[in-house]
């Protein structure tokens, strides 16, 4: 199963973009990158999800590079409510389960 | 929005004692998955259905825990005996199908405290 890294934790002022990175070097052709989120005590929200392409939703843009061996999260104006834990997953191919790992706290700091 | 259901939101029982959750998925959602998440983790897959189906349960611990989705729609978890280690947020999830491109979708879930 493909895994992910992401750095431990980042803090981001109010409105600037927030970039979190993730690393996932052994993702396979299929796999797809997904980002969730979780605010304490609540169950993860889903943000965005991508194969190859970049992708952008209301919510945020996800830059795959083009070999897919790595792919950021931006949220363009990050505010207050978007402190939260950020998980990036690579979602493996065949049984379609997540691997969530300790995901990245972002701190929005006002 | 729809949004999948849990119940109860907090639950405290003694070791040895039996306890279970339940899960209404989103209407019309083919999939349901249980996660169990330890403080300062991430959520661990637990079991997946696929309508009334068993996909994959293979972290489930199944010397005393149990899933059921009997007519496909909502499920329930049940562990009997609790014991102290299984103090945790259990989450359900559901998704449209079982595939690729298919988010999940994370209820509330449930606090277990375990004395």
């Amino acid at each position: 199963d493909a895994k992910t890294t992401q750095p431990t934790s980042m803090d981001c002022a109010e409105g600037r973009a927030a970039n979190l990175p993730c690393n996932h070097s052994t993702i396979s052709g299929n796999e797809y990158v997904y980002w969730y989120r979780q605010i304490h005590s609540q169950g993860p929200q889903y943000i965005i999800h991508g194969l190859k392409n970049n992708e952008t939703n209301e919510m945020a843009s996800l830059i795959i590079t083009e070999d897919r061996k790595s792919s950021t999260l931006i949220l363009p104006h990050a505010t207050l409510r978007d402190t939260a834990v950020y998980y990036c997953i690579v979602r493996t191919s065949g049984t379609y389960k997540y691997i969530f790992g300790t995901g990245t706290r972002l701190k929005v700091l006002a | 929005e729809a949004e999948v259901a849990q119940s109860p939101r907090y639950k405290i029982t003694e070791k040895s004692q039996a306890v279970a959750f339940w899960c209404d998925p989103i209407s019309g959602h083919a999939t349901l998955y249980w996660y169990r998440q330890i403080l300062g983790q991430g959520p661990e897959l637990l079991v997946q259905f696929q309508d009334e189906s068993v996909v994959d349960d293979s972290q489930l611990p199944k010397d005393r825990f149990s899933a059921e989705r009997l007519k496909g729609v909502d499920s329930t978890l049940k562990i009997q005996p609790a014991e102290l280690g299984d103090s945790a947020m259990y989450l359900c999830a559901s998704s449209l199908q079982w595939g690729d491109s298919y988010e999940q979708y994370f209820g509330p879930g449930t606090r277990l405290t375990v004395t």
